[in-house]
């Protein structure tokens, strides 16, 4: 079985400022891949960055950078420079492969409020 | 374009009504999956297809179906809806290779509201 847990509500951070939302995960799957989608208040999902489980390097997306910790089971998504726009619902998520193919799993969440 | 589309985009239906929740892709993606998200909650898996005539059960498919006769389509069906079903729904897809992951593009939302 797959499991995400986002273990922060809300979060705010003061503009230009880096913000780091928290992913803890698990799964019996060796290989997968973990996901970051935004959630802005309009509704749409957009992805924002991807991380597999046997990349040696850290996933970096302009200002979004994923701090994997595979020991650990965590994905944390690191947000440079915050900006107003930034201000959604963050979604930490994971795909597997073989025993999980086709499953995925979504944490319940992260509303992140960018400060002026 | 590259999109999902869903429609409706709002929906309100009676108790027992059935409803169908269509989703169409243009990317010639392999995977399609349904989710529903509720307030609080992240988004939960209802049903996913790794392909044409291959659907399987995701984590909450009490109380739904679908079908996959053609690539680009992935309805969700609910032959009796009631009130716990009222929700955001997304439909998703992504190109369903085990040689690798990729992410999923989602469609707009489907609102339901079931009376």
């Amino acid at each position: 079985a797959q499991k995400i847990t986002q273990t922060q509500p809300g979060m705010f951070v003061q503009e230009k400022e880096a913000v780091t939302l928290d992913c803890t995960y698990d799964t019996s799957d060796p290989s997968y891949g973990l996901f970051w989608y935004k959630q802005p208040s309009s509704g749409e999902m957009i992805f924002l960055i991807y991380q597999g489980s046997y990349d040696q390097q850290n996933a970096t997306e302009g200002r979004y950078s994923l701090n994997f910790q595979k020991a650990r089971k965590s994905a944390n998504l690191v947000i440079s420079a915050s900006q107003l726009g930034d201000s959604a619902m963050y979604f930490c998520a994971m795909r597997g492969v073989n025993t999980n193919a086709g499953k995925s799993t979504f944490g319940d969440g992260t509303t992140l409020t960018v400060k002026p | 374009e590259a999109q999902v589309t869903q429609n409706p985009r709002y929906l309100i239906t009676v108790t027992g009504k059935k409803l169908t929740v269509t989703c169409s892709q243009n990317m010639n993606h392999e995977y399609m999956s349904w989710y529903r998200q509720d307030p609080g909650l992240g988004l939960r898996q209802i049903y996913y297809s790794m392909n044409v005539e291959v659907t399987d059960k995701g984590d909450v498919p009490e109380g739904y179906k679908v079908s996959r006769k053609e690539k680009r389509n992935f309805p969700l069906i609910l032959e009796s809806p009631s009130p716990n079903q009222t929700s955001l729904y997304f439909c998703a897809s992504s190109f369903g290779s085990a040689k690798f992951l990729s992410s999923y593009t989602f469609g707009s939302g489907t609102r339901l509201t079931v009376v």
